[in-house]
C-alpha cells in the first residue's frame, strides 16, 4: 500500500540552527514523485520541490536541501541555518505512476517552529 | 508560471445550505484537477479527481451525492458541499494537473476555509 511517513510531529529550533524534517514511503511501484511542500499558517501550499524516482541525485536549492536514499525509501529535507519565516508546517507527499499527475498521498505533516 | 486560483477563501454558511468552491486553472488547461480536504491540524485527504467533461472519480469514504463536482471546462472544477453540516467544516484545496508538461511543479490553490455554524 502507499504511505507517506513523517515521524516528526513537531519539531522547535532557534534561529541560525539546521533542522532536518525526516520523510519515509512505501509504495510497490518502481516509477513514483516525490515532493516537499510548505504550508504557512496562512494556509496555501507552497511547493518546493518534485524528485522522481530514478533520480536519486540529492538537491541544493539555496538553504533548502534533499536527501533521496531509495535503499531505505526515505526523502529527508534539511533546512540549513533556519529563519523565523521558516516556520509552518511542511507536508511530505507521494505520486505513483509514470505521469507526474496531481494524486497525491500526504503524509501528516511536521510543524517546524523557529524561535529568535 | 501555472497558476491555480480558487474562490473564495473563506466561507461562513448556515447548516443545511449549499456552499459552491471554484478552482481555476489561470494559463493552462487542466484536464484533471484534485479536490483535498484538510482538518485542523491533520494532514490533506483526497476527496475526488475531477476530469473535465466527466464524471468525478470518488475517494473511497467520500459521499459523492454531497460533495459534488463539475468540471465543465477545461480551466474550471467547482465543488458543492451539499446540505452542509458542522462537521464539513474544514479547509478544502485544489490542484490542477498540467498533464502537457510533466516536468511542471504541482501547483495547489490557496484553499477554502469553511465553516458552517
Amino acid at each position: 500500500a502507499q504511505k507517506v511517513t513523517q515521524a516528526q510531529t513537531e519539531i522547535s529550533v532557534v534561529e541560525k540552527e539546521d533542522v532536518t524534517l525526516d520523510c519515509v514511503y512505501e509504495t510497490r511501484d518502481t516509477t513514483y514523485y516525490l515532493f516537499w511542500y510548505k504550508q504557512p499558517p496562512s494556509g496555501e501550499l507552497v511547493f518546493l520541490i518534485r524528485r522522481n524516482s530514478f533520480d536519486e541525485q540529492n538537491e541544493i536549492s539555496g538553504r533548502y536541501s534533499w536527501n533521496f536514499q531509495k535503499s531505505t525509501s526515505s526523502f529527508n529535507f534539511t533546512i540549513t541555518a533556519s529563519q523565523v519565516v521558516d516556520s509552518a508546517v511542511y507536508f511530505c507527499a507521494l505520486s505513483e505512476g509514470v505521469s507526474n499527475t496531481g494524486k497525491l498521498i500526504f503524509g501528516q505533516g511536521t510543524t517546524l517552529q523557529v524561535k529568535p | 508560471g501555472a497558476v491555480v486560483s480558487q474562490h473564495p477563501s473563506r466561507v461562513i454558511c448556515k447548516s443545511g445550505t449549499s456552499v459552491k468552491i471554484e478552482c481555476r486553472s489561470l494559463d493552462f488547461q487542466a484536464t484533471t484537477m484534485f479536490w483535498y480536504r484538510q482538518f485542523p491540524k491533520q494532514s490533506l485527504m483526497l476527496m475526488a479527481t475531477s476530469n473535465e467533461g466527466s464524471k468525478a472519480t470518488y475517494e473511497q469514504g467520500v459521499e459523492k451525492d454531497k460533495f459534488l463536482i463539475n468540471h465543465a471546462s477545461l480551466t474550471l472544477s467547482t465543488l458543492t458541499v451539499t446540505s452542509a453540516h458542522p462537521e464539513d467544516s474544514s479547509f478544502y484545496i485544489c490542484s490542477a494537473s498540467h498533464e502537457v508538461s510533466y516536468n511542471s511543479p504541482l501547483h495547489f490553490g490557496n484553499g477554502t476555509r469553511l465553516t458552517v455554524t
